[in-house]
């Protein structure tokens, strides 16, 4: 199973752009049987996926933060990024990136929270 | 967006119990369903995939199985490290969708 550790600034300002990296250890995110997720949960609430990238670049995001949620992956340093763009309240939540390999299963970095405040 | 109606939303139960928790999925996702269990301050930790495949590491008390579109998580015998939240997700299709979560407390 692969490793993930998240890290950011736990603090943005309303209507700046939110910005996280996952570095992946144990494992090459070049890997063709994985995608590269990302998941936030505000507190005491439920988990909300936010997107996924595969190796090759192809991303799949979900409807309703499409317009504002880009995910990269860069196979140089083993690390995939989320950036969500004109942040406000709503978006505080604890970030987690996980790892979705259909032959092994699923792994998840310890996650990391995000206050939009200013 | 495929809908996974987790179910019951809360249970009480004793140490040594058998419990299980339903998820259904609005429509059919294969076997690409998985659980995960969350305590409190921590990340989601997985327990199964592919409906019954259990992670690497994870006990054997533990088990899933699948019925059409309805899938099971079983605790044979519940431990005290066991009091958590549990959420289903499937994976067969985009937006990715999570179950709204069981709370398992002690009775």
């Amino acid at each position: 199973q692969v490793q993930l550790q998240e890290s950011g600034p736990g603090l943005v300002k309303p209507s700046q752009t939110l910005s996280l990296t996952c570095s992946v250890s144990g494992g090459s995110i070049s890997s063709d049987t994985n995608y590269w997720s990302w998941i936030r949960q505000p507190a005491g609430k439920g988990l909300e996926w936010i997107g996924r990238i595969y190796t090759s670049g192809n991303t799949k995001y979900n409807p309703s933060l499409m317009s504002r949620v880009t995910i990269l992956v860069d196979t140089s340093k083993n690390q995939f990024s989320l950036e969500v763009s004109s942040v406000t309240a709503a978006d505080t939540a604890v970030y987690y990136c996980m790892s979705e390999d259909l032959q092994r299963g699923m792994s998840w970095g310890q996650g990391t929270l995000v206050t939009v405040s200013s | 967006d495929i809908q996974m109606t987790q179910s019951p939303p809360s249970l009480s139960a004793s140490v040594g119990d058998r419990v299980t928790i339903t998820c259904r999925a609005s429509q059919v996702i294969s076997n690409l369903l998985a659980w995960f269990q969350q305590k409190p301050g921590k990340a989601p930790k997985p327990l199964i995939y592919a409906a019954s495949s259990l992670q690497t590491g994870v006990p054997s008390r533990f088990s899933g199985s699948r019925s059409g579109t309805d899938f099971t998580l079983t605790i044979s015998s519940l431990q005290p490290e066991d009091f958590a939240t549990y959420y289903c997700q499937q994976y067969y299709s985009y937006p990715r969708t999570f179950g709204q979560g069981t709370k398992v407390e002690v009775k």
